[in-house]
């Protein structure tokens, strides 16, 4: 089993519409949780920590699900520029980050 | 704040020979830097962990003798691949973190590899 595992995708969406990504992570002592949003062929660019208690900014919501281990983000009024492939992180053995495959969302107009 | 630039962001060279790529945290200090490798269409994988002053950790499977690593300064780790293999070409990327700071890494811009 993957340490971090998600949807690849794509999920095809139109502009305005609301997405969801889920992410289920295996190491149950990791504590720091992570989406990066990565455009093609550039690196991953830190979207936003997850916090226990579920954190927000603008569109993007972010939850944290200990119990069973699961991750979400939530997208509101999609837009164009949010077109990218999505990365849930991890802290890992070592307090190394776990890169997830990502998840592919492509918003069309 | 938080920028990480590398050098170069594409190289291509013949099979055999070695390239150096250069990662340099720009506005901080990172104790830690880390190099990254991506396949297309795949996840980052860790190559191994580079504390500055100290050897590189690196992770199961890659090979310390031909992915050379040296972090000399707090703002300045390089990664030497050496006897270049087709099957090297990848995207390399390398992140730092800031001194003191969480988990959080920042992330260089990466650098394309091609061996021919």
């Amino acid at each position: 089993r993957k340490e971090v595992e998600q949807d690849p995708g794509p999920f095809n969406v139109p502009e305005g519409a609301t997405v969801a990504f889920n992410c289920t992570y295996s190491n149950s002592a990791s504590q720091s949780f992570f989406w990066y949003r990565q455009d093609c062929r550039k690196e991953p660019k830190l979207l936003m920590s997850v916090y226990s208690s579920g954190n927000e900014d603008g569109r993007f919501t972010a939850q944290l699900n200990r119990a069973s281990q699961y991750i979400s983000l939530l997208i509101r009024d999609s837009k164009l520029s949010d077109s990218a492939t999505y990365l849930c992180v991890v802290n890992g053995y070592g307090n190394k980050l776990v890169f997830g495959a990502g998840t592919i969302l492509r918003v069309k107009s | 704040g938080a920028v990480v630039s590398q050098h170069p962001s594409r190289v291509i060279c013949k099979s055999g020979t070695s390239v150096k790529i250069e990662c340099r945290s720009l506005d901080f200090q990172a104790t830690t830097m880390f190099w990254y490798r991506q396949f297309p269409k795949q996840s980052l994988m860790l190559m191994a962990t580079s504390n500055e002053g100290s050897k590189a950790t690196y992770e199961q499977g890659v090979e310390k003798d031909k992915f050379l690593i040296n972090h000399a300064s707090l703002t300045l780790s390089t990664l030497t691949v050496t006897s270049a293999h087709p099957e090297d070409s990848s995207f390399y990327i390398c992140s730092a973190r800031d001194r003191g700071a969480s988990l959080e890494q920042y992330f260089g811009p990466g650098t394309r590899l091609t061996v021919t």
